[in-house]
């Protein structure tokens, strides 16, 4: 079975610090999202990365895709109160490779504080 | 105009009932895809349709069916509900760079 696992699991950090979340997996993916998700909400798209050793830029945040594309970081820069969220990574094409058929890691639960 | 909307946003059902979850793609849109969240498990993917065909199943039992209507509308119904089906239904319609999600229907099983 595949899977990807997102740590660290909960994080709670201050205003203005910084932070990196991960996601792993034993699989290779052809490609790796990050989604953000607020409560009661859907996921929003943050991010696609497809080539290994891909590093992708959004305002404060800095993604990364792993050389052997089996895994992939979320860097933060100076977190504020509206980063707060569920970071989600999904990967397609794994095993099966199947793109269509995305295969989702648990989350890591971030909370800003003010 | 959202990408993909969802009703109801929530549901309380008691166990056995059944019930039917809408999803309406934005137009142009002809594949929706339907995922179940739960703490405990994430995110799984429920299934795939395209142009009225079911193209991707998970594995999720048969209690769980689908359908897609010709203006890209898709339903999906839970029969004999069970308390483990508490969850946020999730619909998503694939774009070029990823996939875009609708706001859910939290379902509540008593």
């Amino acid at each position: 079975t595949q899977l990807l696992e997102q740590s660290p699991q909960f994080l709670s950090i201050q205003e203005g610090e910084n932070l990196t979340v991960y996601c792993n997996s034993s699989s290779v993916f052809s490609s790796l999202q990050w989604y953000r998700q607020e409560p009661g909400e859907g996921p929003v798209l943050l991010v696609t990365v497809v080539t290994g050793g891909e590093v992708k830029k959004l305002k404060r945040l800095t993604f990364q895709f792993g050389d052997a594309r089996k895994d992939s970081s979320l860097h933060i820069t100076a977190a504020q109160p509206g980063d707060t969220g569920l970071y989600l990574c999904a990967g397609g094409g794994g095993e099966d490779g199947n793109n269509r058929k995305l295969i989702w890691g648990l989350g890591t639960s971030l909370a800003v504080n003010p | 105009k959202a990408g993909v909307t969802q009703t109801p946003r929530y549901l309380i059902k008691t166990r056995g009932q059944q019930v039917t979850l809408s999803c309406s793609p934005i137009s142009g849109h002809r594949s929706v895809s339907w995922y179940q969240q739960t703490p405990g498990q994430g995110l799984q993917f429920l299934f795939e349709y395209f142009s009225e065909t079911q193209r991707n199943k998970g594995n999720f039992p048969g209690r769980f069916s689908g359908r897609q209507f010709s203006n890209s509308r898709s339903e999906m119904n839970v029969s004999t509900l069970e308390l483990g089906d508490s969850a946020l239904y999730l619909c998503a319609i694939k774009e070029s760079y990823g996939y875009t999600f609708g706001s859910g229907t939290r379902l509540t099983v008593v």
